[in-house]
Order: structure tokens, then sequence, then C-alpha cells
């Protein structure tokens, strides 16, 4: 069973106080990794897909780095607009035939002025 | 491109009724999903469409829940004889192949029983 687990749970920063949030992975199989925002009240908004061990995508202040056992949202200098919950999900390989995310629980980040 | 909509945004009901969300995904998408999501925790998966047949779903759905998707361009979401359990957001993703499969989401729909 496909399983992703998120650190830490809640995270306060001070405004351009660099860090980073972890996603822990278990899949059969990875076809991709996903990171979302999400706001309160809001759907999950698409950030980035990583596709095997080393690929890195950008973002304005965000980074995604995958290994194969887990992946980082690197956040630098953020900015209170930052504040959200940040969720990880995996898709399995294609010829599985499953197409479901497995997502964790994501880690809500509060960004301070 | 209008992204996923979805109808009604919230939605309160009381145990025992019956009650169908509708989901309109992004235009030329073929994949759309229905996740269920409750608080402090991630979107778990319902069910999956591509075009109008159903491939894949979840031991979460109970035979209480039911997912159309006609004529491979809307879908419904029902679900009978609500339950305080059923309490939770539900939403919706559409994916194109072509474009990755990325799955982008809809606003939700919050359902309460009482």
């Amino acid at each position: 069973e496909d399983q992703v687990t998120q650190s830490p749970e809640a995270l306060r920063l001070q405004e351009g106080e660099s860090s980073s949030l972890n996603c822990s992975y278990t899949v059969s199989g990875l076809r991709g990794l996903f990171w979302y925002r999400q706001d309160p009240g809001k759907g999950p908004e698409f950030l980035f897909t990583l596709y095997s061990a080393g690929e890195e995508k950008e973002k304005e202040r965000l980074k995604a780095t995958l290994t194969k056992k887990e992946s980082f949202l690197h956040i630098t200098a953020p900015k209170p607009e930052d504040s959200a919950t940040y969720l990880c999900a995996v898709q399995a390989r294609k010829d599985t035939g499953r197409r479901a995310l497995t997502f964790g629980s994501g880690t809500r980040l509060q960004v301070q002025p | 491109d209008t992204g996923v909509s979805q109808d009604p945004r919230h939605k309160i009901t009381k145990r025992g009724q019956n009650v169908t969300f509708r989901c309109d995904p992004i235009s030329e998408h073929n994949r759309l999903y229905w996740y269920r999501q409750t608080l402090g925790q991630g979107p778990e998966f319902l069910t999956y469409f591509q075009n109008e047949a159903q491939l894949e779903k979840s031991r979460l759905l109970s035979d209480r829940f039911s997912a159309e998707r006609p004529k491979g361009s809307f879908s419904t979401l029902e679900i009978q004889r609500t339950e305080q359990g059923d309490s939770a957001m539900y939403l919706c993703a559409s994916s194109r192949a072509r474009d990755g499969d990325e799955q982008y989401f809809g606003p939700g729909t919050r359902l309460t029983v009482t």
C-alpha cells in the first residue's frame, strides 16, 4: 500500500527565515511525486511534479527536490503570503493502471511578518 | 480555461437523506477524479473516470456512494442515506494525459450531515 508521511505537521517561520518541508514516501513503483498548496476552505493548487531521483523544480521562493525515498520543499526567504498547507502526493507507475494520488496529511506553514 | 467548478459549494443535510454533487472539469480534460478530505488530513481518493468509463474505485467508496460521468464531460457523485461520518469536503479534479496528467482541483463541496 502506498504511503506518504509529511513532517513537520506545523511550522511557524518569521518572514525571511528559510526552511524545508519533508515528504517521505513508499510506493510500488513511482510515476510521479506532486506538491500542492492548499489555502483554508479551498481546493489544492498544483505546484510541481517530480518524476525521478535528482530532479529539482523551482517556482518563485519554492524549490522541490526528489530522492528515492523522500522529497523536500525548500522555502527561501518566505513571505506572509506563503502561509498555507503544503501537501505532498505520489502516483504509482502507469503500468499499474492506477491514477489515484496518495496524499500525506500536509504541513501547515505560518509565516509571520 | 476556467478551471474545475463544483456545485454546490456547501450542503447541509439531515442524516438519512440523499445528496448529489456536480463537477465540471477543465474543458478537454478526459480524466476526472473524486476525493474526500476531512479536517487536518490530506485528500483521500474515491474514484476515477477516463472519459465516461469508471476505471478505478477506492475501498472507501461504500455501496451508498455512486458516481457517474454520462457523456465524458461533467460528473455527479451521489451519497445515499447520509451518515454523520460522511461530513467532509468533497473535491473533484481533472487532468489530461498528454499534458503530464497533473490533477487540477476544484474548490470542493463542503458537506455537513446533522
